[in-house]
This record gives structure tokens, sequence and C-alpha cells, in this order.
């Protein structure tokens, strides 16, 4: 089975960094995904890990460390539209493929 | 190139009633999977479908079912429906065994039952 940790609500100010994150134990470990999800909107992808380290991507960077099992997002020079929930979502090695194990996300207010 | 489209986009049911959700997946995609999305909760597996059957199922009653046709789309059905089954019911699609970003979600099915 998954279980996978994050905390339910964060609050930002607009132009700062803020780092989400993301906790898992798993059976099987296939990569760890961050997806962004407007409220009424289907979540979009943001960025994937599967080995250790980081993966940056414009403002938004990702880490990972499959040894104790925790990985972050990080947002930086963080916008008004950046308000969002940022799901953690892990692929398991038995599935593959498109079955991911979702936290229940973590609900970030930018503020001016 | 489309990517994957789910219908309809809305939809209002009575409890009791059945419902089917429709998706197709990104081209070239093989593999299908359905999530549940209750408010303010992350997406919960339902089930994955390749070569027309199911392959994976999540933790959902047999209530939900689902077909695979053979050009690689699929239908989500929910039968006996509930007051708890409202949620967005999102399809995903990816080549079987793949690995790396290769996930591509449809925009969602909204349901909402009264």
């Amino acid at each position: 089975g998954q279980n996978i940790d994050q905390p339910t609500e964060m609050t930002a100010t607009e132009g700062a960094i803020v780092q989400i994150n993301c906790t898992y134990q798993t059976s099987g470990f296939n990569g760890l995904f961050w997806y962004q999800q407007h409220a009424g909107e289907a979540p979009t992808f943001l960025s994937y890990n599967v080995l250790d380290g980081l993966e940056e991507k414009g403002r938004f960077s990702s880490f990972l460390s499959r040894s104790k099992g925790y990985s972050y997002l990080l947002l930086k020079e963080l916008q008004m539209k950046d308000s969002a929930s940022y799901l953690c979502a892990v692929r398991d090695r038995a599935g593959g493929g498109n079955k991911l194990t979702f936290g229940t996300g973590t609900q970030l207010k930018v503020e001016l | 190139d489309a990517g994957v489209t789910q219908s309809p986009t809305h939809l209002i049911k009575t409890r009791g009633q059945q419902v089917t959700l429709r998706c197709s997946p990104k081209s070239g995609h093989d593999t299908v999977s359905w999530y549940q999305q209750a408010l303010g909760q992350g997406p919960q597996f339902i089930f994955q479908y390749y070569e027309e059957e199911e392959r994976q199922r999540g933790n959902f009653p047999d209530r939900f079912s689902g077909h695979q046709f053979p050009n690689y789309s699929s239908e989500l059905n929910v039968n006996a429906l509930l007051l708890g089954d409202s949620a967005l019911y999102l399809c995903a699609s990816s080549l079987r065994g793949a690995s790396g970003n290769t996930i591509y979600f449809g925009e969602g099915s909204w349901l909402t039952v009264v």
C-alpha cells in the first residue's frame, strides 16, 4: 500500500518563496509527480522525479530523496495566480503506467 | 494532436440512477485509468484498463465498472448512484508500461448526485 502526507494549507506572500513538503511510504516506487490544481479545474503537471536530487523548471523546482521517502516542491517569485492546490503523487512499481496514488493536496494561498 | 478528452463535462443525476462517463485517450496511448476526486481531496484511483481488460482496481465497490474499446477509448459506469458519488471523475492515459512523465489527464467530468 501507499501513504502520502502533505500539509493541508499554506499561506505565503507575493514575491516570496514557498516550499511544500511531501512524505511517502510505499511498497514500491517508480516516480513522484507534482500537480497544480486550480479550483474547479483538472490537475496540471508540474514536475516529475524518479532519481534523487533537484529538478528545476523555471520558477518551480522539485526535490526527491528516495531513502527518506521525501520530496518537496519549491515555488519562487510567487504570484497571485499560484494560489491553488498542489498535489503530490507516487507511481508504484507494481502499477506502473498511469496508476498514481495522490496525497490530499496542499492548498496554497498567496497574499499581497 | 488531441489530448485526453472526456464527456460529458458536467451532469446531474438522481440517487439510484446510473451514469456513464466517456474518455478518449491521447493519440498513441493504449492504457486508461479512472480517478475519483471528491471535494477537498486528492484523486483516488478507481481502475486501469489496457488490452480491453481491467488490470488493476482501487478500493471501490462493484457499482463502479468500466470498459475499454478496441480503439482504446473507455467508459466508466456507476450504478445505483449515491450522494457520495458526487465528485470530479478524471481519466488519465499513457502507454502501457511507460515510465517517465508520460501521463496525461483529461479535463474531467463533474458529477452531481441529488
